[in-house]
């Protein structure tokens, strides 16, 4: 079985600064990998996700992440974060994109 | 292009009704995913239906089933509610099973008192 953990709960960070949201998976087989982030009272949008190739993915709104299988991780990362960033981000992992299974989440939040 | 829509966005019900969901799949999608969601956790996966059939399912009791219709649409049905089973309730939808991205509903918010 596969499962996923967010190794940070909440994540403050002051405005144009860098970030890194953390994700480590756990499986036996191949997996995709996914990011999604979640607006109060929204459904999930999809940030990025890796599926095979590059190890290192670029998503939207300048997000990026970069998959390790040795180390079994797929770290979140911005340069330069915004106020509107601000919101719950899911790592997720899937055999197969139907059974996907995703972390408790972090709450990103920006300061101005 | 309409997006993936749910109905309806909020729902009260007591402990021991039934209660119905839909969602409608964005144009073109065949198969649709549903989750729960309870507060402050992340997704659970329950089942996906894929042009009308169980596609795979999650560590839900029988008392959640599905249907898909022939226009993708689906719904999702909770027999005898249970306290626990306030969550939100988000479906997706994609082209296909597999390395498909899935776009997700606004889900619908059930309250279970």
């Amino acid at each position: 079985a596969q499962s996923v953990t967010q190794l940070d709960s909440q994540v403050p960070v002051f405005e144009e600064a860098p970030v890194e949201l953390r994700c480590n998976y756990s499986s036996s087989v191949s997996v995709y990998l996914f990011w999604y982030v979640q607006y109060p009272n929204q459904g999930l949008q999809l940030l990025l996700k890796y599926l095979s190739g590059s190890t290192l993915v670029k998503g939207i709104n300048g997000f990026e992440a970069e998959f390790n299988k040795s180390q079994t991780s797929f770290h979140l990362r911005k340069p330069s974060v915004h106020i509107s960033d601000t919101a719950e981000y899911f790592c997720a992992v899937s055999p197969n994109n139907n059974d996907m299974r995703f972390g408790a989440g972090t709450r990103l939040t920006v300061k101005p | 292009e309409t997006g993936v829509t749910q109905s309806p966005t909020h729902l009260i019900k007591t402990r021991g009704q039934q209660v119905t969901l839909r969602c409608s799949s964005q144009s073109g999608h065949n198969t649709v995913s549903w989750y729960q969601q309870a507060l402050g956790q992340g997704p659970q996966f329950i089942f996906q239906y894929y042009r009308e059939e169980e596609n795979g399912r999650g560590n839900f009791p029988p008392r959640f089933s599905g249907l898909q219709f022939p226009n993708y649409s689906s719904e999702l049905n909770v027999n005898a509610l249970e306290l626990d089973d306030s969550a939100l309730y988000l479906c997706a939808s994609s082209l296909g099973t597999g390395r498909y991205e899935q776009y997700f509903g606004p889900g619908t918010r059930l309250t279970v008192t």
